[in-house]
């Protein structure tokens, strides 16, 4: 059964930090490129970064670029996402999605979400 | 303002046909597959399909895709009451380097 499970959302103050992780069984973690998806409240889809399968290439959106690290460990089937210099504007579901080799980024995989609060 | 552009609503009774557009440019839906996605309020997106011929498993047939030059549209046939929820169309656009999505689309069963 395919599987993701996002942790480590919270609360986190303007300027704090915070790390998920997604958790995944199920599929060839190795050849999956993965991404972070998230949702504002009330608010549509938006793509946030992307990981290649060897881990070679990143890609961000503008807006997280320098504060955003995506990072993935295939031995432990674990993709990560570190929110350095949080913003309120970065309060969202945030979604770990798989991306299966040669489908022109189809996110075929989602997990349920981790929500991120940035509040003072 | 979202890169790629869809209706905020789309409406219909049971049976009908909605139709739900995805306005691009060059960069993105001129070059790359059209991805669209349901989200049921209250849980995680779904796959549907796209055009490049892949579709998830358990979509039902009464959903459709096509795409010309630089837009695309989810068609759906015999609209039912299930299919209330958010649709999204996506794409890799190659000058942001960046994944890109519409803003979504409600669409309601009258």
């Amino acid at each position: 059964q395919l599987q993701l499970e996002e942790s480590g959302g919270g609360v986190v103050q303007p300027g704090g930090s915070l790390r998920l992780s997604c958790l995944t069984s199920g599929f060839t973690f190795h050849s999956y490129g993965m991404h972070w998806v998230r949702q504002a409240p009330g608010k549509g889809l938006e793509w946030v970064a992307f990981i290649w399968a060897d881990e070679s290439h990143m890609y961000y959106v503008d807006s997280v670029k320098g504060r955003f690290t995506i990072s993935r460990d295939n031995s432990k089937k674990t993709l990560y996402l570190q929110l350095n210099n949080l913003r309120v504007e970065d309060t969202a579901v945030y979604y770990c999605v798989g991306d299966p080799p040669q489908s022109g980024y189809a996110f075929a995989i989602w997990g349920q979400g981790t929500m991120v609060n940035v509040s003072s | 303002q979202s890169v790629l552009t869809q209706p905020p609503s789309a409406s219909g009774t049971p049976g009908q046909r909605v139709t739900i557009s995805c306005s691009g440019g060059t960069s993105n839906i001129g070059r790359h597959a059209v991805n669209w996605y349901q989200q049921v309020p209250g849980t995680a997106p779904k796959f549907l399909m796209n055009n490049n011929n892949q579709r998830s498993s358990g979509v039902p047939d009464r959903f459709s895709d096509s795409s010309s030059g630089t837009s695309a549209s989810l068609a759906i046939n015999g609209l039912q009451s299930e299919d209330e929820a958010h649709y999204y169309c996506a794409a890799w656009d190659d000058r942001l380097n960046a994944v890109v999505f519409g803003g979504g689309t409600k669409v309601t069963v009258l």
